[in-house]
């Protein structure tokens, strides 16, 4: 069981604004950065946000993430088809590195 | 332009260890963290431990404590992660994955496969 929280499956159609959150507690994300990695079908995982809302190079900027508290989210604007992936948040708590469950976007 | 290159797929018996390398380029091993993380079929992802080199220490997840060993070759810039007493559950795409300076998880190694079965 994931200490971090997502939604399992979330859904827009193309053109839309998604949100994904990941709550946590004051171990991790109420104390550390969240990063969110962006999972293709059979592909490894992509630094999609880092330290919870710059964007790596060559992300586009239709992906922002932000944090309150020991709660962040990913915003998606803009859906696209190949938006549609496994989205994941991170974060470190106690010299450990957590992983929440997962969130699958289904682009209708 | 950094890259890590990870051995290929492995069948393994019950109780057997496998050892799986993460060759990096684009960089020295030694100066950024190491992370390592695991995949079971369908399933999220799962950290298994890092070797911090600022540190020279070695963090091993909780649930892979007394299985696991991470270490490093510098002299072939290549990263290892050994995994005793597999079990059927092991079955997993074992991924090797950097930091960049402070970018958790920046670059990842393309996966390996993992098959544990009698």
């Amino acid at each position: 069981q994931s200490v971090l929280t997502q939604p399992p499956s979330a859904s827009g159609t193309p053109g839309q604004r998604v949100v994904i959150s990941c709550s946590g507690s004051s171990s991790n994300i109420g104390s550390n950065a969240v990063h969110w990695y962006q999972q293709l079908p059979g592909a490894a995982p992509k630094l999609l946000i880092q330290k919870n809302n710059q964007r790596p190079s060559g992300v586009p900027d239709r992906f922002s993430g932000s944090k309150s508290g020991t709660s962040a989210s990913l915003a998606i604007s803009g859906l696209q088809s190949e938006d549609e992936a496994e989205y994941y948040c991170a974060s470190w708590d106690d010299s450990h590195v957590i992983f929440g469950g997962g969130t699958k976007l289904t682009v209708l | 332009q950094v890259q890590l290159v990870q051995s290929g797929a492995e069948v393994k018996k019950p109780g057997a260890a496998v050892k799986v390398s993460c060759k990096v380029s684009g960089y020295t091993l030694t100066t950024l963290s190491l992370h390592w993380v695991r995949q079971a079929p369908g399933k999220g992802l799962e950290w298994m431990g890092n070797f911090d080199p600022e540190d020279d220490e070695t963090i091993y997840a909780q649930k892979f404590q007394g299985r696991v060993t991470m270490t490093v070759d510098t002299s072939t810039a290549t990263a290892y992660m050994e995994l005793s007493s597999l079990k059927s559950e092991d079955t997993a795409v074992y991924y090797c994955a950097t930091e960049w300076f402070g970018e958790l998880c920046a670059y990842w190694g393309q996966g390996t496969l993992i098959t544990v079965s009698s």
